[in-house]
């Protein structure tokens, strides 16, 4: 049980480009879902976090124009780059948790993003 | 002071031992925890979460929580080579976010 399916797993587009991500919880209602963002070698970093039907509460130094998220319904989220350039490329992992606060993360395969 | 705190490794052991994982955290109010494994290249995978005073087992894996210490750890007996990865220690706070350590690398020698 608790499986996250993430897609895409892999992009490579040109800088500019804006890339949708989706986050889908596949065998449980997601009451919150939660996007990471991850560097080589180096722990997770919270970029926001989302309800259904809320506006997603973003982490400090995370620009909300240019990471876009939407939690259209309990099983789904989305994560769009807007405009994406180089700096952004990196590993997108997202997670989604029911029921009251302190369950566990359950985490998407993650989506690692290439821009050129 | 990091708000949860890792050894970063690696820690090293033979095949058939006890790996000890260990991490500290800061935030006195937080009430879950939370071991997460990480392959490299791959997403994290829930290992164990324990939420009140003691040990936890499943399987191969024990969490210990002592809270008035602010220490959670995760052993794994038996280890085996597959065990080798990156081993997350993660807090619940009260926003209910979760704050990641650094992680500890293991790495299980046959």
């Amino acid at each position: 049980g608790a499986v996250v399916s993430q897609h895409p797993s892999w992009v490579i587009c040109k800088s500019g480009t804006s890339v949708k991500i989706e986050c889908r919880s596949l065998d449980f209602q997601a009451t919150t879902m939660f996007w990471y963002r991850q560097f080589p070698k180096k722990s997770l970093m919270l970029m926001a976090t989302s309800s259904e039907g809320s506006k997603a509460t973003y982490e400090q130094g995370v620009e909300k124009d240019k990471f876009l998220i939407n939690h259209a319904s309990l099983t789904l989220s989305t994560l769009t780059v807007t405009s994406a350039h180089p700096e952004d490329s990196s590993f997108y992992i997202c997670s989604a948790s029911w029921g009251q606060m302190g369950q566990p993360q359950h985490f998407g395969d993650g989506t690692r993003l290439s821009i050129l | 002071q990091k708000e949860v705190e890792q050894n970063s490794g690696p820690l090293s052991v033979p095949e058939g031992a006890i790996a000890s994982l260990n991490c500290t955290y800061s935030d006195r109010g937080s009430q879950s925890f939370f071991w997460y494994r990480q392959y490299s290249g791959k997403s994290p995978e829930l290992i164990m979460f324990i939420y009140s005073n003691g040990d936890k087992e499943d399987g191969r894996f024990t969490a210990q929580l002592n809270k008035a210490s602010q220490y959670v750890s995760l052993l794994i007996r038996d280890s085996q080579p597959s065990d080798s990865a990156t081993y997350l220690c993660a807090v619940n706070v009260i926003t209910g976010k979760l704050i990641f350590g650094q992680g500890t690398t293991l790495q299980v020698k046959p």
